[in-house]
């Protein structure tokens, strides 16, 4: 039972690279979402995606994009990486009754 | 504009004693409260939650109690242990917005229970 599943990890870039982070959960759920998490600032949502096929922008949404790719994987795409991306990224999911599920996090350092 | 707001950043506790970790909220619409654990290098865990039309909800050693018309809810470990070291999370959701209710989180409360 792996829940929701993140990778990498890690990661380093470098200004104006590009990279997608990925995400897949197990448990049948039909939102997802994405969030990063800043010191003093908590988790802030970037996108969410209620069912397959639709995405919607959450609160720091400038500077990615996202696919739902099907009910399972929820990827979050930075175009041209800027150092304002470093940061811990959370994919989650949702059931209907109880809080989320997340995965154990991206860690995203951009130099 | 933090419309969960945790105002202190960190807590220290003797092992034995009560935890108790405190929230804000500024958003009347927010109907359904959460709090979430996170060790290091892992994601938030779910605790506990409570709706607003309970004012308080225990599971175990953990409670959590809201009164709405201070828009504040508090959690309480009874007692705590060395392994509730951790960062803790508020979080809060409207009701009625189907699947996609969105959580809106606090900053976080570093909990350190000391020996």
């Amino acid at each position: 039972n792996a829940g929701v599943t993140q990778t990498p990890k890690f990661q380093v870039l470098k200004t104006g690279q590009s990279m997608t982070l990925q995400c897949a959960q197990d448990m049948n759920h039909n939102s997802m979402y994405w969030y990063r998490q800043d010191p003093g600032m908590g988790l802030r949502l970037i996108y969410y995606s209620a069912s397959e096929g639709t995405t919607d922008k959450g609160e720091v949404p400038n500077g990615y994009n996202v696919s739902r790719l099907n009910k399972r994987e929820f990827s979050l795409r930075l175009e041209s990486a800027a150092p304002s991306q470093t940061s811990v990224y959370f994919c989650a999911s949702r059931d209907r009754k109880y809080g989320y599920t997340f995965g154990s996090g991206t860690r995203l350092t951009v130099v | 504009d933090q419309q969960v707001k945790q105002n202190s950043p960190s807590l220290s506790v003797q092992e034995g004693r009560i935890s108790i970790l405190n929230c804000d909220y500024t958003n009347s619409m927010f109907d359904y409260f959460l709090w979430y654990k996170k060790y290091p290098a892992e994601g938030p865990t779910f605790l506990i939650s409570i709706s607003s039309i309970k004012d308080k909800n225990e599971d175990g050693r953990f409670t959590v109690f809201l009164n709405k018309s201070a828009k504040h809810l508090s959690l309480h470990i009874v007692p705590s242990q060395p392994g509730d070291s951790a960062v803790y999370f508020c979080a809060a959701s409207p009701l009625g917005t189907g699947t996609a209710s969105k959580l809106t989180f606090g900053t976080g409360t570093r909990l350190q229970v000391t020996l």
